[in-house]
């Protein structure tokens, strides 16, 4: 089983709709969550950062963690086109020597004009 | 300001060849690391680096080498490619504070082994 599941889609939804990227762990040491954004043929990026658990919202984009459910969100509200992209969560346990970072394997989301 | 280079950009390797990815970032990080990228697997992390002069293993680190011989710069190689090695490479850097947990990821570099 791996550490982090995200589920791969492609997902597609017109443009103005609420996306719902959601992913699940089992490694209860994880206290940090990252989304990152990767527009095709690029690097990731960073899109939001959360510790613990709650919720921290940044503009249209929401990330919200369920720790005691080991499940993570990123809500995206008023989807554009420029938002059509593969998203990857990723989490890690803490600032130990590395704080080795685990992705999953990213949702591919198109949004429809 | 270039943030986080990679170079090559693409490669066409024949098995059995070597080869080095060049990663440079000048942002003064001290952490990097080298990824690699495959369809429905995510990010793997193949190898390390908290300091010049420092390595480690990561996830799948076989059938690669790293240097970190200057702090701005980080080397994989190739030695003996094989056809599983075909992938996107993604270099990656973090400042190393306590403030952030960011990576700044390179372009990637498209590796095909035949």
């Amino acid at each position: 089983q791996k550490e982090v599941e995200q589920d791969p889609g492609p997902l597609s939804v017109p443009e103005g709709a609420i996306v719902s990227l959601n992913c699940t762990y089992s490694n209860s040491a994880f206290q940090y969550f990252m989304w990152y954004r990767q527009y095709s043929r690029k690097g990731p990026e960073l899109l939001m950062y959360t510790y613990s658990s709650g919720n921290k919202e940044d503009g249209r984009f929401t990330a919200q963690v369920d720790k005691s459910s080991k499940y993570i969100s990123l809500f995206i509200r008023d989807s554009q086109p420029s938002d059509s992209a593969t998203y990857l969560c990723a989490m890690s346990a803490g600032y130990s020597s590395a704080s080795k970072i685990i992705f999953g394997s990213g949702t591919r989301l198109s949004i429809r004009p | 300001n270039a943030g986080v280079t990679q170079t090559p950009k693409f490669r066409v390797l024949k098995t059995g060849q070597s080869m080095t990815l060049l990663c440079a970032q000048d942002m003064n990080h001290e952490y990097m690391y080298w990824y690699r990228q495959d369809p429905g697997m995510g990010l793997r992390l193949i190898h390390y680096s908290v300091g010049e002069g420092t390595t480690a293993k990561g996830e799948v680190p076989d059938g690669y080498n790293v240097s970190r011989l200057k702090k701005q710069n980080f080397l994989l190689g190739l030695e003996s490619a094989a056809p599983s090695q075909t992938s996107v490479y993604f270099c990656a850097s973090r400042e190393g504070t306590l403030e952030t947990d960011e990576q700044y990821f390179g372009p990637g570099t498209r590796l095909t082994v035949t």
